[in-house]
């Protein structure tokens, strides 16, 4: 079975300064998305950036870039020039592609960014 | 557009009553249907899934159900609520492997 571990239950970054959340996954298939989510106070889910195993080429949103070792099995996520509105939970996730009509992402434990002022 | 609705966005309920809460998607047809709960600063666990209108798959044996009366709406249940059911739940809904999962923005249930 997928499994996706993240390693920091917390993590803290002085604003403006860049921070990087690790996530590693343990699956035998080829071909699946990764993907981060974050969750604010608020609690709401919100999708930051999503990851195609198949690309070699890491993704980028904005501030936010991935950093895919896929023979490692990591997908860390880099937060740059951290804004006080970064201060949230942070969820990794993997989904199998052509997961059939099920579809479940699997996610890890999260890591709770502090950004400090 | 595709939008989430997830209704009542808070709930206190004592023990032993029951609970309904429901979630419904627009824009779009046939969407994969999820129900998670997180309990406070921890992860998520999905507790139903559902593929099409009547078809239900549970994660983890509860005091919890789930309907899907017709195609974008999703219902969580529960006949007696129990302390232990307090939490944040969350709906969401998914068509393409590559979308991931989009949101409702949640239910914070506690019960007394």
């Amino acid at each position: 079975a997928q499994t996706v571990t993240q390693s920091q239950p917390e993590m803290s970054v002085q604003e403006a300064e860049t921070v990087t959340l690790s996530c590693t996954y343990d699956t035998s298939e080829s071909d699946y998305y990764l993907f981060w989510y974050k969750q604010p106070p608020s609690r709401q889910m919100i999708l930051v950036i999503r990851q195609e195993a198949y690309k070699q080429q890491n993704a980028t949103e904005n501030r936010f870039s991935v950093n895919f070792q896929k023979a490692a099995k990591s997908f860390s996520l880099k937060i740059s020039d951290s804004q006080l509105g970064d201060a949230a939970m942070y969820f990794c996730a993997y989904r199998r592609r052509g997961s059939g009509n099920t579809g479940k992402l699997i996610f890890g434990q999260g890591t709770t960014l502090q950004v400090k002022p | 557009s595709q939008t989430i609705h997830q209704w009542p966005a808070t709930l206190v309920q004592p023990v032993g009553s029951p609970l309904s809460l429901e979630c419904t998607v627009e824009g779009t047809s046939n969407p994969n249907l999820y129900w998670y709960r997180q309990a406070a600063g921890r992860g998520l666990q999905l507790l139903f899934y559902s593929v099409g209108i009547g078809q239900i798959s549970s994660e983890v044996p509860q005091n919890l159900s789930a309907s899907r009366p017709q195609d974008r709406q999703f219902i969580l249940s529960s006949k007696k609520l129990l302390l232990s059911d307090s939490g944040f739940y969350l709906c969401a809904w998914s068509v393409l492997d590559i979308q991931g999962y989009t949101f409702g923005s949640g239910t914070r249930l506690t019960v007394v």
